[in-house]
């Protein structure tokens, strides 16, 4: 189990409606990312972890959308008043922190809003 | 805003012949890093190569290799003796040096390998 994992794998819900995607990322990468993929689109950059702190949350594209990283490890997505629009494959990358360093990516979730 | 394009949404290849695929970039940044991700069915993204921006020299890992044209602004990749498990969307990305560690990825290229 040394890959980044996430859950759930798929998730479907109805409009309105809260989730949360979880992010368990490599042990003892200290860098955590969130991406946001549309269907036929490259991933598009969410929020950005150093340790427990967001260091850049520039992508977040609205106030339902929310990130946590309380203990530096495990990290989870928040989507509140889901939309349709928000469908897509939500990526989770996690790096150990250095400079311009690999990101490695989990296999992501398949977020369906009905 | 940096901005990465790839003009080729498909393409294919017989298996082991070569294929090219394109990507160009839009920066004013000096130093920066490029990357070539993979992305099977399964959806997981996997690192295929990686360059510094200050190396003139193109990266190589294995079968895959890059043509690095700073001025142009160009970042190919390059696949040789092509294999069936390289049927796959290919993303070039882009990340500045020194600022905020996010890849700004292009939309992508769906390859198939043919038998």
């Amino acid at each position: 189990g040394a890959g980044v994992s996430q859950t759930p794998s798929n998730k479907v819900t109805e409009k309105g409606k809260y989730v949360e995607l979880r992010c368990d990322p490599i042990s003892g990468h200290t860098a955590l990312y969130w991406y946001r993929q549309s269907l036929g689109q490259g991933p598009e950059f969410l929020i950005y972890f150093q340790g427990t702190g967001a260091a850049d949350d520039s992508g977040l594209p609205n106030d339902r959308f929310f990130a946590v990283r309380p203990e530096g490890s495990v990290s989870t997505l928040k989507i509140q008043r889901t939309e349709r629009g928000d469908s897509a494959v939500y990526l989770c990358a996690s790096s150990n922190g250095l400079a311009q360093d690999t990101q490695y990516f989990g296999p992501g979730t398949r977020l369906t809003v009905l | 805003a940096q901005t990465v394009t790839q003009s080729q949404p498909e393409m294919s290849v017989q298996e082991a012949e070569t294929v090219t695929l394109s990507c160009t970039y839009d920066t004013s940044e000096s130093n920066y890093y490029l990357f070539w991700y993979k992305q099977p069915p399964s959806r997981q993204m996997i690192l295929v190569i990686r360059q510094e921006a200050y190396k003139q020299q193109n990266a190589t890992e294995n079968r895959f290799s890059v043509n690095f044209q700073k001025a142009a602004k160009s970042f190919s990749l390059k696949i040789s003796d092509s294999q069936l498990g390289d049927t796959a969307m290919y993303f070039c990305a882009f990340m500045t040096q020194g600022g905020s560690e996010k890849l700004v990825f292009g939309k992508g290229t769906k390859l198939t390998v043919n038998p």
